[in-house]
């Protein structure tokens, strides 16, 4: 079955480590996204990635990194930077990346803790 | 520019009841319209979209919403709720203008269902 796979599901970090978060899709999907959810908050943008080797900071970009070297991975990295990195992170893909029209696919996400 | 309100952070009905979870948007340009579910830990899952086609939109699970522009509302509804649409609900616009990508959520309503 096509979608995306997040992993891990759980993530622990220590205060000034870096981790990545994985996410890998298999609905050859242009376009990728890393959201960050917060209770009562919604889904915040981190970064986004409309091609190959090519990605756009989102609205809460800072403090984390991302790389996309093939259409199907769009790795994240949360970096010691990030103050309050404690938060659930989701990964999206479209069709598009030039439309919303389509809707987004997600995975079923990361809950990462700072310990 | 776009923006989504959805006007209750919490919605608590019994089952067998209807469901109405509102929705209000502000967009430049012709909108998308979504609505996703989202179940404890899981990722974001699309119940239903409206793109510009007819007015009102059927969704997965029984749910259906109605676009209305002259009141630019999107409410998500449910004749009889079941004990499983427990979860929480984001409504989401995206602007069909040349070159958007981005999707905009709303902080999502929580639908208790009682027994």
């Amino acid at each position: 079955d096509g979608g995306i796979t997040q992993s891990p599901k759980y993530l622990f970090r220590k205060e000034g480590q870096n981790v990545t978060l994985s996410c890998e899709q298999n609905l050859n999907h242009d376009a990728m996204y890393w959201y960050r959810q917060d209770p009562g908050q919604g889904l915040r943008l981190i970064y986004y990635s409309q091609i190959v080797n090519d990605f756009q900071k989102g609205d809460i970009a800072e403090g984390y990194s991302v790389s996309r070297e093939k259409k199907e991975s769009f790795p994240l990295t949360v970096t010691s930077a990030q103050k309050n990195p404690t938060a659930f992170y989701l990964c999206a893909s479209s069709i598009f990346a030039g439309t919303g029209n389509y809707g987004y696919t997600f995975g079923s996400g990361t809950r990462l803790t700072v310990v | 520019a776009q923006s989504v309100t959805q006007l209750d952070s919490h919605v608590s009905v019994s089952e067998g009841t209807p469901v109405l979870l509102r929705c209000n948007y502000s967009s430049s340009y012709s909108p998308s319209l979504f609505w996703y579910v989202q179940h404890p830990n899981k990722g974001l899952q699309l119940l239903l979209k409206y793109t510009s086609a007819a007015t009102l939109v059927k969704g997965i699970n029984g749910f259906e919403a109605e676009f209305k522009k002259s009141e630019t509302s999107f409410h998500l509804t449910k004749p009889s709720a079941h004990m499983s649409d427990a979860a929480e609900y984001f409504c989401v616009v995206s602007d069909s203008g040349a070159g958007s990508y981005q999707l905009t959520f709303g902080k999502g309503t929580k639908l208790s269902v009682i027994p």
